[in-house]
C-alpha cells in the first residue's frame, strides 16, 4: 500500500467509447502525475499537476484529457482511443518541492491496465 | 530528449549469484533514483543518489552514482527469488516546484530458486 489508489484496475474499451481513470492519494501531497507504461517503451510522463494547476503536458494527444479537481484526486478522461493506446496507466503523487529541496519521492499507484479493441 | 539506457535488458540468474545493472545517460541530472516494480504494481522507490561518486547500501543492494552524475549502477549480492522484478533507473530534475523524472528502459530480473 503506497497511499495512492487507482480505479479501475483493468479496463477494456472500444475505440468509440468514453471512459475515465481515477486516482486518489491519501498522503497529503500537492503534486500529481500521469504516466504511460507500454511494453516496449520506457515509462513516459504524460501530465503533471502542481497545486491543482497543470504544469506539464508532454505532447499528449487530445484524446487524453486530465482533470485535477483537488489535490487528492486526479482523473484521466479517455475518448476515441486507438489500439496503440493500450498500456498500463500509472498515477503518482509527491510533495511540492521547496527551493532548498533537491529531491522528493514520487509514490505510485498500482496502475490501470487499459486495453483498446 | 533525455534518454537513460539500462543494461542488460533481461537477466536470469540462480539464487545466490551476484549481478550488476547499469544505467547510462548523456544528460546530467540533479539526482538519480532506482525503483523496483513487481507485476501488477506501480514502481516503488529503492534509493535516491544525489552527489557524484556517492555510494549507498540497502542490505544486499549497493547503488553508485557516477562522478559526472550521468550514470549509475545497482549491484545485488547473493540474489534471492524475492529480488525478482523490473528495475528502473530514473533521472530527476527539479522544475518549478515539482520533480520531472525521466525513466530508463528497465532491466527485468528473474532469480531462480
Amino acid at each position: 500500500e503506497t497511499g495512492v489508489t487507482q480505479t479501475p484496475r483493468h479496463l477494456v474499451m472500444g475505440m468509440t467509447n468514453k471512459k475515465s481513470l481515477k486516482c486518489e492519494q491519501h498522503l497529503g501531497h500537492n503534486a500529481m502525475y500521469w504516466y504511460k507504461q507500454s511494453a516496449k517503451k520506457p515509462l513516459e510522463l504524460m501530465f503533471v499537476y502542481s497545486l491543482e494547476e497543470r504544469v506539464e503536458n508532454n505532447s499528449v494527444p487530445s484524446r487524453f484529457s486530465p482533470e485535477c479537481p483537488n489535490s487528492s484526486h486526479l482523473f484521466l478522461h479517455l475518448h476515441t482511443l486507438q489500439p496503440e493506446d493500450s498500456a498500463l496507466y500509472l498515477c503518482a503523487s509527491s510533495q511540492r518541492l521547496s527551493r532548498r529541496d533537491r529531491t522528493d519521492t514520487q509514490y505510485f499507484g498500482p496502475g490501470t491496465r487499459l486495453t483498446v479493441l | 530528449t533525455q534518454l537513460l539506457e539500462q543494461s542488460p535488458q533481461f537477466l536470469s540468474i540462480q539464487e545466490g549469484e551476484n549481478l550488476t545493472v547499469y544505467c547510462n545517460s548523456s544528460s546530467v541530472f540533479s539526482s538519480l533514483q532506482w525503483y523496483r516494480q513487481e507485476p501488477g504494481e506501480g514502481p516503488v522507490l529503492l534509493v535516491t543518489v544525489v552527489t557524484g561518486g556517492e555510494v549507498k547500501k540497502l542490505k544486499r543492494l549497493t547503488f553508485q552514482f557516477g562522478d559526472a552524475r550521468k550514470d549509475s549502477s545497482l549491484h545485488i549480492t547473493a540474489a534471492q527469488p524475492g529480488d525478482t522484478g523490473l528495475y528502473l533507473c530514473a533521472g530527476a530534475m527539479n522544475s518549478g516546484g515539482y520533480q520531472k523524472v525521466t525513466f530508463g528502459t528497465g532491466t527485468k530480473l528473474q532469480v531462480i530458486p
